[in-house]
Protein backbone atom coordinates (compact mmCIF):
# COMPACT_ATOMS: atom_id res chain seq x y z
CA UNK A 1 0.00 0.00 0.00
CA UNK A 2 0.92 3.64 -0.46
CA UNK A 3 3.37 5.26 2.39
CA UNK A 4 4.44 8.28 3.18
CA UNK A 5 6.80 8.88 6.16
CA UNK A 6 8.26 12.02 7.30
CA UNK A 7 11.44 11.74 9.18
CA UNK A 8 10.08 12.57 12.58
CA UNK A 9 7.59 13.76 14.92
CA UNK A 10 9.60 16.35 16.46
CA UNK A 11 12.73 18.63 15.57
CA UNK A 12 14.40 20.86 17.93
CA UNK A 13 16.59 23.60 16.15
CA UNK A 14 18.43 26.55 17.81
CA UNK A 15 17.48 30.13 16.31
CA UNK A 16 19.53 30.96 13.21
CA UNK A 17 20.56 27.40 12.28
CA UNK A 18 19.35 25.40 9.12
CA UNK A 19 16.25 22.85 9.74
CA UNK A 20 15.74 19.85 7.49
CA UNK A 21 13.19 17.92 7.11
CA UNK A 22 12.68 14.62 5.02
CA UNK A 23 9.42 12.72 3.41
CA UNK A 24 10.21 9.53 1.83
CA UNK A 25 7.73 7.69 0.43
CA UNK A 26 6.69 4.26 -1.09
CA UNK A 27 4.69 2.22 -3.56
CA UNK A 28 3.98 5.66 -5.12
CA UNK A 29 4.52 7.54 -8.30
CA UNK A 30 3.56 11.59 -7.76
CA UNK A 31 3.38 13.98 -10.29
CA UNK A 32 4.25 16.29 -7.79
CA UNK A 33 4.83 17.12 -4.17
CA UNK A 34 4.24 19.67 -1.86
CA UNK A 35 5.30 21.31 1.43
CA UNK A 36 2.75 22.91 3.96
CA UNK A 37 2.77 24.98 7.05
CA UNK A 38 -0.08 24.30 10.06
CA UNK A 39 0.06 26.00 13.21
CA UNK A 40 -2.07 25.15 16.02
CA UNK A 41 -6.08 25.66 15.59
CA UNK A 42 -5.64 26.23 11.65
CA UNK A 43 -5.72 24.30 8.56
CA UNK A 44 -2.81 23.18 6.34
CA UNK A 45 -1.03 26.51 4.51
CA UNK A 46 0.31 25.90 1.23
CA UNK A 47 4.46 27.01 1.36
CA UNK A 48 6.29 25.07 -1.89
CA UNK A 49 5.15 22.88 -4.75
CA UNK A 50 8.25 20.84 -6.52
CA UNK A 51 7.46 18.85 -9.95
CA UNK A 52 8.76 15.46 -10.58
CA UNK A 53 10.73 16.52 -13.30
CA UNK A 54 12.23 19.39 -10.68
CA UNK A 55 15.52 18.57 -8.54
CA UNK A 56 15.00 21.98 -6.54
CA UNK A 57 12.96 24.92 -5.39
CA UNK A 58 13.54 27.59 -3.40
CA UNK A 59 10.84 30.42 -2.07
CA UNK A 60 12.78 33.00 0.19
CA UNK A 61 14.46 31.11 3.46
CA UNK A 62 13.13 27.88 2.54
CA UNK A 63 14.99 25.01 -0.29
CA UNK A 64 12.73 21.67 -1.14
CA UNK A 65 14.59 19.05 -3.26
CA UNK A 66 12.86 16.17 -4.99
CA UNK A 67 14.85 12.54 -5.94
CA UNK A 68 12.44 10.30 -7.77
CA UNK A 69 15.28 7.71 -7.78
CA UNK A 70 15.39 7.83 -3.41
CA UNK A 71 11.50 8.61 -3.34
CA UNK A 72 12.35 11.24 -1.27
CA UNK A 73 11.91 15.01 -0.37
CA UNK A 74 13.59 17.39 1.96
CA UNK A 75 12.64 20.25 3.05
CA UNK A 76 15.12 23.03 4.38
CA UNK A 77 14.41 26.08 6.35
CA UNK A 78 17.86 28.06 6.87
CA UNK A 79 18.40 31.03 8.91
CA UNK A 80 15.67 29.36 11.21
CA UNK A 81 13.07 31.59 13.95
CA UNK A 82 11.44 31.28 16.43
CA UNK A 83 8.21 32.04 13.92
CA UNK A 84 9.77 29.12 12.08
CA UNK A 85 7.91 27.05 15.03
CA UNK A 86 5.01 25.01 13.38
CA UNK A 87 3.95 21.35 11.81
CA UNK A 88 5.70 21.03 8.13
CA UNK A 89 3.69 18.13 6.35
CA UNK A 90 4.84 16.72 3.33
CA UNK A 91 1.61 16.31 0.46
CA UNK A 92 1.47 13.97 -2.87
CA UNK A 93 -0.60 13.93 -5.57
CA UNK A 94 -0.46 11.75 -8.86
CA UNK A 95 -3.25 13.51 -10.21
CA UNK A 96 -4.37 16.92 -10.03
CA UNK A 97 -6.55 17.65 -6.85
CA UNK A 98 -6.23 15.03 -4.51
CA UNK A 99 -3.72 15.15 -2.15
CA UNK A 100 -1.97 12.38 0.32
CA UNK A 101 -0.03 13.71 3.52
CA UNK A 102 2.53 12.45 5.61
CA UNK A 103 1.71 12.46 9.93
CA UNK A 104 4.15 16.05 9.52
CA UNK A 105 6.76 17.06 11.40
CA UNK A 106 6.68 19.36 14.17
CA UNK A 107 9.67 21.74 14.25
CA UNK A 108 10.69 24.39 17.13
CA UNK A 109 12.91 26.93 17.02
CA UNK A 110 14.38 27.99 20.58
CA UNK A 111 15.51 31.63 20.44
CA UNK B 1 -10.70 38.81 0.88
CA UNK B 2 -12.40 35.83 3.91
CA UNK B 3 -10.69 33.07 3.30
CA UNK B 4 -12.41 29.63 3.87
CA UNK B 5 -14.22 29.12 7.00
CA UNK B 6 -15.91 26.30 8.78
CA UNK B 7 -18.77 26.15 11.19
CA UNK B 8 -18.59 24.62 14.22
CA UNK B 9 -15.22 25.12 15.06
CA UNK B 10 -15.97 22.30 17.69
CA UNK B 11 -18.51 19.78 18.50
CA UNK B 12 -19.24 17.36 20.75
CA UNK B 13 -21.83 14.92 20.30
CA UNK B 14 -22.81 11.80 21.43
CA UNK B 15 -22.64 8.01 19.78
CA UNK B 16 -25.68 7.54 17.34
CA UNK B 17 -26.05 11.54 17.17
CA UNK B 18 -26.11 13.49 14.09
CA UNK B 19 -24.02 16.28 13.28
CA UNK B 20 -23.58 18.71 10.21
CA UNK B 21 -20.27 20.41 9.47
CA UNK B 22 -20.37 23.27 7.14
CA UNK B 23 -18.05 24.94 4.81
CA UNK B 24 -17.92 28.26 3.15
CA UNK B 25 -15.33 28.48 0.28
CA UNK B 26 -13.64 31.64 -1.11
CA UNK B 27 -15.59 33.18 -3.35
CA UNK B 28 -15.12 32.33 -6.57
CA UNK B 29 -13.63 29.17 -5.67
CA UNK B 30 -15.79 26.18 -7.87
CA UNK B 31 -13.37 23.16 -6.36
CA UNK B 32 -14.07 22.42 -2.87
CA UNK B 33 -12.15 19.41 -0.81
CA UNK B 34 -13.20 17.70 2.37
CA UNK B 35 -10.21 15.94 4.40
CA UNK B 36 -10.10 14.64 7.73
CA UNK B 37 -7.55 14.10 10.56
CA UNK B 38 -8.34 11.36 12.78
CA UNK B 39 -6.12 11.27 16.12
CA UNK B 40 -2.91 10.61 15.38
CA UNK B 41 -3.29 9.89 11.67
CA UNK B 42 -2.14 11.79 8.50
CA UNK B 43 -4.77 14.28 7.13
CA UNK B 44 -6.84 12.32 4.46
CA UNK B 45 -8.90 12.99 1.39
CA UNK B 46 -12.24 12.46 1.45
CA UNK B 47 -14.37 14.03 -1.47
CA UNK B 48 -14.15 16.82 -4.17
CA UNK B 49 -16.95 19.15 -5.52
CA UNK B 50 -16.65 20.74 -8.71
CA UNK B 51 -19.45 23.49 -8.20
CA UNK B 52 -22.22 21.62 -7.25
CA UNK B 53 -21.28 18.34 -8.20
CA UNK B 54 -19.32 15.51 -6.69
CA UNK B 55 -16.02 14.78 -8.71
CA UNK B 56 -14.54 12.11 -6.26
CA UNK B 57 -15.85 10.53 -3.35
CA UNK B 58 -13.16 7.93 -3.26
CA UNK B 59 -12.56 8.64 0.00
CA UNK B 60 -15.75 8.63 1.54
CA UNK B 61 -15.40 6.07 4.69
CA UNK B 62 -18.94 4.71 4.52
CA UNK B 63 -22.24 5.50 4.01
CA UNK B 64 -22.98 7.22 6.93
CA UNK B 65 -21.17 10.43 5.38
CA UNK B 66 -23.34 12.58 3.26
CA UNK B 67 -21.95 15.75 1.55
CA UNK B 68 -23.94 18.37 -0.48
CA UNK B 69 -23.50 21.80 -1.75
CA UNK B 70 -25.98 23.76 -2.58
CA UNK B 71 -25.27 25.47 -5.50
CA UNK B 72 -22.03 25.45 -5.91
CA UNK B 73 -21.57 27.68 -2.81
CA UNK B 74 -21.20 26.11 0.61
CA UNK B 75 -21.20 22.90 1.28
CA UNK B 76 -21.94 20.45 4.18
CA UNK B 77 -20.87 17.15 5.66
CA UNK B 78 -23.38 15.56 7.37
CA UNK B 79 -22.21 12.73 9.91
CA UNK B 80 -25.22 10.05 10.55
CA UNK B 81 -25.52 8.38 12.84
CA UNK B 82 -21.95 9.32 14.22
CA UNK B 83 -19.41 6.60 15.35
CA UNK B 84 -16.64 7.15 18.17
CA UNK B 85 -14.15 6.23 15.23
CA UNK B 86 -15.39 9.35 12.93
CA UNK B 87 -14.02 11.85 16.05
CA UNK B 88 -11.06 14.21 14.29
CA UNK B 89 -10.48 17.14 12.64
CA UNK B 90 -12.16 17.85 9.38
CA UNK B 91 -10.90 20.26 6.96
CA UNK B 92 -12.14 21.67 4.06
CA UNK B 93 -10.14 23.44 1.48
CA UNK B 94 -11.05 25.32 -2.25
CA UNK B 95 -9.33 26.31 -5.35
CA UNK B 96 -9.65 28.28 -8.44
CA UNK B 97 -9.40 25.17 -10.26
CA UNK B 98 -8.13 21.70 -10.32
CA UNK B 99 -4.84 21.37 -11.86
CA UNK B 100 -1.64 21.08 -9.72
CA UNK B 101 -0.79 24.93 -9.82
CA UNK B 102 -4.15 25.72 -8.43
CA UNK B 103 -3.16 26.16 -4.42
CA UNK B 104 -5.49 24.51 -2.64
CA UNK B 105 -6.51 27.00 0.45
CA UNK B 106 -7.80 25.12 3.64
CA UNK B 107 -10.25 26.18 6.13
CA UNK B 108 -9.11 25.88 10.26
CA UNK B 109 -11.36 22.41 10.34
CA UNK B 110 -14.05 21.85 12.65
CA UNK B 111 -12.70 19.61 15.82
CA UNK B 112 -15.18 16.42 16.12
CA UNK B 113 -15.48 14.64 19.40
CA UNK B 114 -18.14 11.73 19.83
CA UNK B 115 -18.52 9.93 22.76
Amino acid sequence: SQKIEQNSEALNIQEGKTATLTCNYTNYSPAYLQWYRQDPGRGPVFLLLIRENEKEKRKERLKVTFDTTLKQSLFHITASQPADSATYLCALSSNDYKLSFGAGTTVTVRA
Amino acid sequence: EAGVTQFPSHSVIEKGQTVTLRCDPISGHDNLYWYRRVMGKEIKFLLHFVKESKQDESGMPNNRFLAERTGGTYSTLKVQPAELEDSGVYFCASSLGQTYYNEQFFGPGTRLTVL
